[in-house]
């Protein structure tokens, strides 16, 4: 398997609403990554984790909760989100938390009424 | 803080014709990685240059890296429709562990 996957490819939430994100990869991949992009801009970093502990987390509000439960899978916790967060959302991994090349999901598409 | 520097951002090509698009960063670092991204859809790796001199090339692409100047190429040759995309130059490095840093990307739209 040489893919990262996300559900759902698509999200409605309202600003109230508790909703999560996954991402799934079976690759040996021990570094974790996501990242929100806004259209027509590059991706931004929000959160790596590195043999499933956090390693970097870029100043991001803490309605965005991430978690790690195992080596394959990353979750993305949202809660009382506001309108400026739509954006797609981006899972990747790479083989490690140094500088190997990162594998991209297909993301998911977060709208927030 | 590292930046990178993707030039031009907007590129209108003629299928047939070749073109540079150039990435440049400001603090040394470990890779360089050009990535394409469809409307709407994820990032698709396209080269990964690790050191100086390294020069890539798949099908009408060729990446090239020269870390003294701080500067990656992505040279498109005889361009085609199906090339049309947003280009992102990427590098990683400098005081963050695991961290990519993006360039603007480049829009490039190939007309007949």
């Amino acid at each position: 398997d040489t893919e990262v996957t996300q559900t759902p490819k698509h999200l409605v939430m309202g600003m109230t609403n508790k909703k999560s994100l996954k991402c799934e990869q079976h690759m040996g991949h021990r570094a974790m990554y996501w990242y929100k992009q806004k259209a027509k801009k590059p991706p931004e970093l929000m959160f790596v984790y590195s043999y499933e502990k956090l390693s970097i987390n870029e100043s991001v509000p803490s309605r965005f909760s991430p978690e790690c439960p195992n080596s394959s899978l990353l979750n993305l916790h949202l809660h009382a989100l506001q309108p400026e967060d739509s954006a797609l959302y981006l899972c990747a991994s790479s083989l490690s938390g140094t500088t190997q090349e990162q594998f991209f999901g297909p993301g998911t598409r977060l709208t927030v009424l | 803080e590292l930046k990178v520097e993707q030039n031009p951002l907007f590129l209108s090509m003629q299928e047939g014709k070749n073109y540079t698009i150039y990435c440049n960063y400001s603090t040394t670092s470990d890779r360089l990685y050009w990535y394409r991204q469809d409307p709407g859809k994820s990032l698709e790796s396209l080269f990964v240059l690790l050191s100086n001199g390294a020069v890539k090339q798949e099908g009408r692409l060729m990446a090239s890296l020269d870390t003294k100047a701080r500067l990656s190429t992505l040279h498109i040759t005889a361009a085609v429709h199906d090339l049309s995309a947003t280009y992102f130059c990427a590098v990683s490095g400098g005081t963050s562990y695991g961290k990519l840093t993006f360039g603007q990307g480049t829009i490039l739209t190939v007309h007949p």
